[in-house]
């Protein structure tokens, strides 16, 4: 049962475009989530995250938002850049848990 | 910040040989620790968590199993490696509840 999917295993977009990365779950109890960016042969790195009981949060080009009713969250990326081409996994966890659930992850390639 | 230490990045054994891979963590104290593993395609499965020493929570019943002699050290081992172990093996670690995982840059295992 995967509870956290993302249904695009790649996406390319130009350079200064922006770069929509989405996210989908299934479980209701999932509270806070979080979005990583992985080059090959390294170990994921944080990008971002959001917590329930908000519906939008920023850090430079990047904005992560939440539709609790979808149970949907998106990844916002503007604009563009190559070095952005990675594979990025959405994650989730539930309140008082230490599991966090990720996604299979979406290929992004950012054309020069 | 928190920073993972993984060995060896890489690494081949025959099939039914016994594995050690060693991660330690600096710059936090009482970390929560974590083993995933990437399967190739895949996305990230959660293997072992610990919240203390000598507590350690398994995800997935298999032929691997975990320890954590020290504070800021987790061990990855198996008996008799299996060729469905091989994959790309991800130690992490977080500070609580609510805050994100960062994770090392993983040890690549095949298993021939």
């Amino acid at each position: 049962d995967q509870q956290v999917k993302q249904n695009s295993p790649s996406l390319s977009v130009q350079e200064g475009r922006i770069s929509i990365l989405n996210c989908d779950y299934t479980n209701s109890m999932f509270d806070y989530f979080l979005w990583y960016k992985k080059y090959p042969a390294e170990g994921p790195t944080f990008l971002i995250s959001i917590s329930s009981i908000k519906d939008k949060n920023e850090d430079g080009r990047f904005t992560v938002f939440l539709n609790k009713s979808a149970k949907h969250l998106s990844l916002h990326i503007v604009p563009s850049q190559p070095g952005d081409s990675a594979v990025y996994f959405c994650a989730a966890s539930a309140r008082g848990t230490y599991k966090y659930i990720f996604g299979t992850g979406t290929r992004l390639k950012v054309l020069a | 910040s928190q920073t993972i230490h993984q060995w060896p990045a890489t690494l081949v054994q025959p099939v039914g040989s016994p594995l050690s891979l060693e991660c330690t963590v600096e710059g936090t104290s009482n970390p929560n620790l974590y083993w995933y593993r990437q399967a190739a395609g895949r996305g990230l499965q959660l293997l072992f968590y610990s919240v203390g020493i000598g507590q350690i929570s398994s995800e997935v019943p298999q032929n691997l199993s975990a320890s954590r002699p020290q504070d800021r050290q987790f061990i990855l081992s198996s008996k008799k490696l299996l060729l469905s172990d091989s994959g790309f093996y991800l130690c992490a670690s977080d500070r609580g509840l609510g805050s994100p995982l960062h994770f090392g840059n993983g040890t690549r295992l095949t298993v021939t």
